[in-house]
C-alpha cells in the first residue's frame, strides 16, 4: 500500500523559532498532499491543500504567512511554522490522496515553548 | 461548507456492550469514511462507503450509509478495550477534500 512518511514524529521549540515538518511520499507520486492540525481530544482541522508545481489553498482563518507550504516536487511537501508561539502548540498531519484512498502521515507533535 | 455532525463525542461502556456511532450532514457526499486513531498516530482507514444504503462489515464492526449519501454509522458489537480509541467519519467531495465529523472518543472498560 501507498505510505507516507512524516518527520519529525515531535518536536519542542523556543518561541520566535520556526519549526518545518516533511511528509514524504514513499512508493506513489502525490499530486495533492492536505495538512491537518488537530489538537487534543479534538477531531482535525484541514488548513491547506498543497499542490505539486502550483501555491498552497489554505482554509478560511489559515495564515499563510505562518504556516508556508511548500510542494516542489511529486513525493515531498513541507509545512514550516514560521515564528511559531505556545499557540501554535498541537498535532500535524498530512494526507495524500493514493489509488487505495487517502493515506495519513504518522503525524508531528509540535510544543513551542 | 458541508459539515458533518458526529455524535456522541464521548463514549464510556463497559466490555461485551454494544455501541453506535453516528454521522449526520445535510450535504450529499460522494463517499463517507471511518477512520480509528490511536494518541499520537495519524488516523487508519476503517472501510469506505460510496453507495447509499450500502452496509459493510469488519468482524464486529457494521458500517452504514443513509441511503441519501448524507449520513453513516458505525455499530460496534461486543466492545473489547483493544476498541478504545477516537473514532472519525470523514466525507469525501468529488474535489478531493476530506470533511471530518468531530470525532467520538470511544473507552472500553474491562
Amino acid at each position: 500500500g501507498a505510505v507516507v512518511s512524516q518527520h519529525p514524529s515531535w518536536v519542542i521549540c523556543k518561541s520566535g523559532t520556526s519549526v518545518k515538518i516533511e511528509c514524504r511520499s514513499l512508493d506513489f507520486q502525490a499530486t495533492t498532499m492536505f495538512w491537518y492540525r488537530q489538537f487534543p481530544k479534538q477531531s482535525l482541522m484541514l488548513m491547506a491543500t498543497s499542490n505539486e508545481g502550483s501555491k498552497a489553498t489554505y482554509e478560511q482563518g489559515v495564515e499563510k504567512d505562518k504556516f508556508l507550504i511548500n510542494h516542489a516536487s511529486l513525493t515531498l511537501s513541507t509545512l514550516t511554522v514560521t515564528s511559531a508561539h505556545p499557540e501554535d502548540s498541537s498535532f500535524y498531519i498530512c494526507s495524500a490522496v493514493t489509488n487505495y484512498g487517502y493515506t495519513f502521515g504518522s503525524g508531528t507533535r509540535l510544543t513551542v515553548v | 461548507t458541508q459539515l458533518l455532525e458526529q455524535s456522541p463525542q464521548f463514549l464510556s461502556i463497559q466490555e461485551g456492550e454494544n455501541l453506535t456511532v453516528y454521522c449526520n450532514s445535510s450535504s450529499v457526499f460522494s463517499s463517507l469514511q471511518w477512520y480509528r486513531q490511536e494518541p499520537g498516530e495519524g488516523p487508519v482507514l476503517l472501510v469506505t462507503v460510496v453507495t447509499g444504503g450500502e452496509v459493510k462489515k469488519l468482524k464486529r464492526l457494521t458500517f452504514q450509509f443513509g441511503d441519501a449519501r448524507k449520513d453513516s454509522s458505525l455499530h460496534i458489537t461486543a466492545a473489547q478495550p483493544g476498541d478504545t480509541g477516537l473514532y472519525l467519519c470523514a466525507g469525501g467531495t468529488s474535489y478531493g477534500k476530506l470533511t471530518f465529523g468531530q470525532g467520538t472518543i470511544l473507552t472500553v472498560h474491562p
